[in-house]
């Protein structure tokens, strides 16, 4: 069955640091999310992508947030000066469509330790 | 303002029982809503999904109901067995909106 992948599994860095999450959506999907949880709270709803562009943000995507598809299969979240509170669980999913009620595919995330 | 809402207290039931769960929201006029397993440290995984104009919605031992009046969708899991032991989220898409959004989820623990 196709996979969402995300790496680093893991991340550790300083406060401050940028750091850049890579995730590859399942090829025919055409719809691309990132979600954060921070430990222990719900699933929160970052940014969507489509056709090479940000089609929704939330409040939590402001101007430290960037997202990129660099080479048509690799969808990247970069944070440009890390901060504690940015320690979280990040999830990259990604939907053949949206609107007619498509399931999302999620990865299986990556930790942020900022310290 | 808008409002999602599933049970925060775990459920605990006996295997082979009826587990049943409530995610009730407020201010949203969703199309569909959908329902996904978490298992800690891991994504959510989609479950089902059911449509407004849809009353019940089945799939192997599970069943969703959803009711635009009362505002509230109901999950079922019938024959329960430990390996059903898990987080469970709701999640639906307001109109005009892009993306999910999210319930804090209900954990089910089921007991051998």
């Amino acid at each position: 069955e196709p996979e969402v992948t995300q790496t680093p599994s893991h991340q550790v860095t300083q406060m401050g640091q940028e750091v850049i999450l890579r995730c590859v959506p399942i090829s025919n999907h055409l719809y691309f999310y990132w979600y954060r949880q921070i430990l222990g709270q719900k699933v929160e709803f970052l940014v969507s992508f489509y056709n090479n562009e940000i089609s929704e943000k939330s409040e939590i995507f402001d101007d430290q947030f960037s997202v990129e598809r660099p080479d048509g299969s690799n969808f990247t979240l970069k944070i440009r000066s890390t901060k504690l509170e940015d320690s979280a669980m990040y999830f990259c999913a990604s939907s053949v469509g949206v609107g007619q009620g498509y399931g999302y595919t999620f990865g299986s995330g990556t930790r942020l330790t900022v310290v | 303002s808008q409002k999602i809402e599933q049970n925060s207290e775990a459920l605990n039931i006996q295997e082979g029982k009826t587990a049943t769960l409530t995610c009730n929201y407020t201010n949203y006029s969703p199309a569909y809503l959908q329902w996904y397993r978490q298992d800690p440290g891991r994504g959510p995984v989609f479950l089902l999904l059911i449509r407004e104009n849809e009353k019940e919605k089945r799939k192997e031992r599970l069943k969703v109901t959803f009711d635009t009046t009362l505002k509230q969708s109901l999950f079922h899991i019938t024959a329960s067995q430990p390996a059903d032991s898990a987080t469970y989220l709701c999640a639906l898409m307001d109109t005009g909106r892009r993306a999910l959004t999210f319930g804090s989820g209900t954990r089910l623990q089921v007991q051998p």
